[in-house]
């Protein structure tokens, strides 16, 4: 099974900087995929941002943006200019591709609690 | 925008009953899936569902679980006989495609008392 480990169990930041959530993960998978979830109080999980593995290009989404670095399977999430409404968990998730013998299910990371101080 | 919706939002069990969770994925899409998140913990894959059958279960989907796609557009998840330790909140998600993201409900919370 694919290991996702996210190492800081919670940050904060003051509102309007920028703060960077650590990812990393364990395969032996050449082509996989990468996300992000927000998971605010309400509970729901929100896709943030989405990166393939094959692709070198660093995925942004506004304000979000992460940093894959495929050698070193790391997959950090950028908040800038972050705003009261950043705060919530966030998970990291791995998945497969659908040929994979190792199944299509999406593995989390524990979660980063982010406050943001206003 | 279409979404993936879950009944109902919460529900009370005592210990030993049975529940149906009910979800309602996204109309084109083909994988479907339940997680459980213990209050506070980590999001814990049970079961994935693909082409009117599992796909993958993980060690906790057990004889106690099971699930339905009963009618081509919901897909809900039975719980026999329930436990103290299945009080979660229960999350139902869809994807499209083989790498495509996880489309999710709103979740269910279960309490078993």
């Amino acid at each position: 099974a694919q290991t996702v480990t996210q190492s800081q169990p919670e940050m904060s930041v003051q509102e309007a900087e920028t703060v960077t959530l650590s990812c990393t993960y364990d395969t032996s998978e050449s082509d996989y995929y990468l996300f992000w979830y927000k998971q605010p109080p309400s509970r729901q999980m929100i896709l943030v941002i989405r990166q393939e593995a094959y692709k070198q290009q660093n995925a942004t989404e506004n304000r979000f943006s992460v940093n894959f670095q495929k050698a070193a399977k790391s997959f950090s999430l950028k908040i800038s200019d972050s705003q009261l409404g950043d705060a919530a968990m966030y998970f990291c998730a791995y998945r497969s591709p659908y040929l994979s013998n190792t199944g299509n299910q999406f593995y989390f990371g524990t979660g980063t609690s982010l406050t943001v101080i206003p | 925008e279409p979404e993936v919706t879950q009944t109902p939002s919460h529900q009370v069990t005592q210990m030993g009953q049975e529940v149906i969770l009910r979800c309602v994925p996204i109309s084109n899409h083909l994988y479907f899936y339940w997680y459980r998140q213990i209050l506070g913990q980590k999001v814990e894959f049970l079961v994935s569902f693909y082409n009117n059958e599992i796909s993958e279960k993980s060690e906790i989907f057990d004889d106690q679980f099971s699930v339905e796609r009963p009618d081509g557009s919901n897909f809900t998840l039975k719980i026999r006989s329930t436990k103290l330790e299945d009080s979660a909140m229960y999350f139902c998600a869809s994807t499209r495609g083989g790498g495509t993201e996880a489309f999710f409900g709103q979740g269910t919370r279960l309490t078993v008392v």
